[in-house]
């Protein structure tokens, strides 16, 4: 076990809606990252937030947005949807440069 | 530039064999070099990292070894058990912030018995 914990674990919507994933962190990390996993784009990074402060921006599309609150869970909120947004997404924890520690993921389905 | 290029696709191996996972990089900024192991099901977890001052390290039946003049690094997994049966990722990084990871596309290993 990580020690991260995200929910829901699967996510059923339709296109054009919005949906919320929760992350939150190992115990002590104060860095969130998101990244997705697809089949056609394996895994890719999306956002990082350091103690509730955006630090570093990957391939997140303008639909995505997150934050980190002062509790330090984090959530990934997905508009418009479409069905190329099917996938999973994970969060990972970390220290100031240490190892990602990942949860088990959302798996996001838009039909 | 900023990708990693991850071979074999697929590879199976027999119990006690040795799996070999290659990939490629053309960053030469990219200073820390971690693999991934993930099972079904699961999110991906740590298994050994590198960087590029040392040409191999070794954990256990894990083995990193790296050429930085080719940038090129291997996984090798020496005496192979089903357990390791899993998809393996490579990783790359160079922004001085370890979770910022360009991974590559996967290698799913199937360890026969």
């Amino acid at each position: 076990d990580s020690g991260v914990t995200q929910t829901p674990k699967h996510l059923i919507t339709a296109t054009g809606q919005r949906v919320t994933l929760r992350c939150s962190p190992r115990s002590g990390d104060l860095s969130v990252y998101w990244y997705q996993q697809s089949l056609d784009q394996g895994l890719q990074f999306l956002i990082q937030y350091y103690n509730g402060e955006e630090r570093a921006k990957g391939n997140i599309l303008e639909r995505f947005s997150a934050q980190q609150f002062p509790d330090l869970h984090s959530e990934l909120n997905l508009s418009s949807l479409e069905l190329g947004d099917s996938a999973l997404y994970f969060c990972a924890s970390a220290t100031r440069n240490s190892p990602l520690h990942f949860g088990n993921g959302t798996r996001l389905t838009v039909t | 530039q900023q990708q990693v290029k991850q071979s074999p696709q697929s590879l199976i191996v027999q119990k006690g064999g040795i799996s070999i996972i290659n990939c490629a990089y053309e960053n030469t900024a990219f200073d820390y070099f971690p693999w991934y192991q993930q099972f079904p099901g699961k999110g991906p977890a740590l298994l050994i990292a590198i960087r590029p001052d040392v040409s191999e390290k070794k954990e256990g039946r894990f083995t990193i070894s790296f050429n930085k003049s080719a940038k090129q690094f291997s996984l090798h997994i020496m005496d192979s058990q089903p357990g390791d049966s899993a998809t393996y990722f490579c990783a790359a990084t160079g922004s001085g912030n370890t979770g910022k990871l360009i991974f590559g596309q996967g290698t799913t290993l199937q360890v026969k018995p």
